[in-house]
């Protein structure tokens, strides 16, 4: 079955510098969709990419969502603490409309 | 408040017994799912539904059924419970499957404890 994996599990970065995740999966995409989790809290959606290379950018965040649609990248530029929480990527495999499966996502710590 | 309502927040079962985690929406999405998070294995689907009167499987189904009767609730209910299925329990909701341009919106999870 489709498996999507995220690159890194973890990373503790200070305050002020720059983080990103990678999302990759086994299978190629109809789109790719991000959501944020913060401790404690449920998934929120961020973004959907579904077009091949296109890049999107919600103030320091940037998504991209590669030419093979079989990786995704989310970008996060001069970090605060309030992006602190886990980063999930999830994809819809081509022919697949209706199941969304997540990766295995990126925990986030931002200390000052 | 609109949203996706789960309950109960917090369940502690023993082993062999059954019940059932309710979940709720009210902004008329067809599409209904739920997953199941486990530390390190991010978000996995269990059962989902396009509409009233359909489910269908998802990855990890085995131990868990699903109805739709209705747009708006869609229970998952725990046959036996077993060690196994201690996690966290995610329902979520879109206006369609998985290339809904709106995203998921997910309720605020049911911890569940299987002892």
């Amino acid at each position: 079955g489709q498996q999507v994996m995220q690159i890194p599990q973890y990373q503790h970065v200070q305050e002020g510098e720059d983080f990103t995740t990678y999302c990759n999966s086994s299978t190629t995409l109809s789109n790719i969709q991000w959501y944020k989790q913060r401790p404690g809290g449920h998934p929120v959606f961020l973004i959907q990419l579904v077009k091949s290379g296109e890049v999107k950018k919600q103030k320091r965040l940037t998504f991209q969502f590669g030419e093979a649609k079989k990786n995704s990248s989310l970008h996060i530029t001069a970090t605060q603490t309030t992006d602190v929480g886990t980063y999930f990527c999830a994809g819809v495999s081509t022919g697949t409309a209706s199941k969304l499966t997540f990766g295995t996502g990126t925990r986030l710590q931002v200390t000052l | 408040n609109a949203g996706v309502t789960q309950t109960p927040k917090f369940q502690v079962l023993k082993t062999g017994q059954s019940m059932t985690l309710q979940c709720a929406q009210d902004m008329n999405h067809e599409y209904m799912s739920w997953y199941r998070q486990d530390p390190g294995m991010g978000l996995r689907l269990i059962h989902y539904s396009v509409g009233a009167g359909i489910t269908d499987q998802g990855e990890v189904p085995n131990g868990y059924n699903v109805s739709r009767s209705t747009t708006e609730d869609f229970p998952l209910r725990l046959l036996s419970a077993a060690p196994s299925q201690t996690s966290v329990y995610f329902c979520a909701s879109s206006y369609q499957g998985g290339a809904s341009l709106y995203g998921y919106t997910f309720g605020s999870g049911t911890r569940l404890t299987v002892v």
